[in-house]
């Protein structure tokens, strides 16, 4: 069984379009975060979130939020989508705030 | 601020040969430090990490990582390199004081193995 798993894998979309990319661990894990990686394999992190707090790097446009159903989900929604969005995602999941342990396979997002 | 500098984008080895990837950080505070493997296509993959205990870190596939808080480096070795070994892999540095673990990368090195 899959631990972190995504979907979509791939994801072309245009300029201005909404999205969302979804997000399941089957670890029993409370933390959750999402990653992006740019074209040059640059990786940084987006949001922490557990069932307690959020937390953003405040570096990314208020255009990206998480959206977390229940305990084992973390969607990541994007707004108005631009070109610079295009990359690639990465959920990842932990236990009680420890760094990331399991990374899903990630989706590659192609705006045009 | 915190920071992180791979030196050697690529790196190629021969199988049977040391592996080196060089890891040198940047942070005001005593660090966590960590090294992830990412295979083609996949996401990452906890290799090992140092949170303050025996400087001598060990990981999985025989990897291991040596905190030098003088040097401030955390370079990643392996006796001998196999096939599978062929990835790009990334050093981390995180502050333990600051909510959210948030993950500094470096830039990654690939390396590449060699029959």
């Amino acid at each position: 069984d899959t631990a972190v798993s995504q979907t979509p894998k791939y994801l072309v979309t245009q300029m201005g379009n909404d999205k969302s990319i979804k997000c399941e661990q089957n670890l029993g894990h409370d933390t959750m975060y999402w990653y992006k990686q740019d074209s040059k394999k640059f990786l940084k992190i987006m949001f922490s979130y557990n069932n307690k707090e959020l937390i953003i790097n405040e570096t990314v446009p208020n255009r990206f939020s998480p959206k977390s159903p229940d305990k084992a989900h973390l969607n990541l929604h994007i707004n108005s989508l631009e070109l610079g969005d295009s990359a690639v995602y990465f959920c990842a999941s932990s236990q009680d705030w420890s760094p990331p342990l399991h990374f899903g396979n990630g989706t590659r997002l192609t705006v045009t | 601020a915190q920071s992180v500098t791979q030196l050697g984008s690529h790196v190629s080895v021969s199988e049977g040969a040391l592996v080196l990837l060089r890891c040198n950080y940047s942070s005001s505070v005593p660090p966590y430090l960590f090294w992830y493997v990412q295979y083609p296509n996949q996401g990452l993959q906890l290799l090992l990490k140092y949170t303050s205990a025996a400087t001598l870190v060990k990981g999985i596939n025989g990897f291991e990582a040596e905190f030098k808080k003088s040097e401030t480096s955390f370079h990643l070795t392996k006796p001998s390199a196999h096939m599978s070994d062929a990835a790009e892999y990334f050093c981390a540095v995180s502050d333990p004081n600051n909510a959210g673990n948030m993950l500094t990368f470096g830039g990654g090195t690939r390396l590449m193995v060699k029959p």
